[in-house]
């Protein structure tokens, strides 16, 4: 049975700082990863699909790497803002989708 | 492009009421979604449509929860009686196709709370 599992379950960091999220998943047979942004009382938002044949991808200062052999995916901020407080979800798409409870993170400003 | 349309945006029922939502899927995506979504959690897929045929609905509570995607483009998802644990958000989601290579594209939800 796929599980996908997110640490931390919230983090909270000054503006300007670097950070990674972790994403891992039970079940190497995925087809794709994706990166999801929820901001309160909004659905999900897209940021970055990792297909399977590919190892990142990146999107402005968003960086996502998939490795399927260790079930792990991470999300990397770039210099962050406040803007980017919201909470962030990883969803794996094997025989079934499966999304991580998600990472709360709040920029301080 | 236009997104995903949901409504009703909130709704306030008692238990064993019935509540019924509604989908409107980006123009021209074959696969959409249905998502539960509890306070706290990540969204749990409830049922999955290509074109108007069910591909999943192993997790859907099928005694009181139904849905369906006449003509393969809007969908509906009703729910009953409705429950205290069905209180969350009901979120839709449309895709271009099912082969889990095309993003998903989220509307904003349906908060539920069933008193």
């Amino acid at each position: 049975k796929q599980e996908v599992t997110q640490i931390p379950a919230a983090l909270s960091v000054p503006e300007g700082e670097n950070l990674v999220l972790n994403c891992s998943f039970t079940d190497s047979a995925i087809y794709n990863l994706q990166w999801f942004r929820q901001d309160p009382g909004k659905g999900l938002t897209s940021l970055l699909l990792i297909q399977s044949s590919q190892r990142e991808q990146t999107s402005g200062r968003l960086n996502a790497s998939l490795d399927k052999s260790s079930g792990r995916s991470t999300l990397y901020i770039a210099a962050s803002q406040p803007g980017d407080s919201a909470t962030y979800l990883c969803e794996g798409s094997a025989s079934k989708i499966i999304f991580g409870s998600g990472t709360r993170l709040s920029i301080r400003p | 492009e236009a997104g995903v349309a949901q409504s009703p945006r909130y709704k306030i029922i008692e238990k064993r009421q019935s509540v019924a939502f509604w989908c409107n899927p980006i123009s021209g995506h074959a696969t959409l979604y249905w998502y539960q979504q509890i306070l706290g959690q990540g969204p749990k897929l409830l049922i999955q449509f290509q074109n108007n045929g069910v591909v999943d609905d192993s997790q859907l509570p099928k005694d009181r929860f139904s849905a369906e995607r006449l003509k393969g483009v809007d969908s509906t998802l009703k729910i009953q009686p409705a429950k205290l644990e069905d209180s969350a958000v009901y979120l839709c989601a449309s895709s271009l196709d099912w082969f889990f290579n095309s993003p998903l594209h989220f509307g904003n939800g349906t908060r539920l709370t069933v008193t």
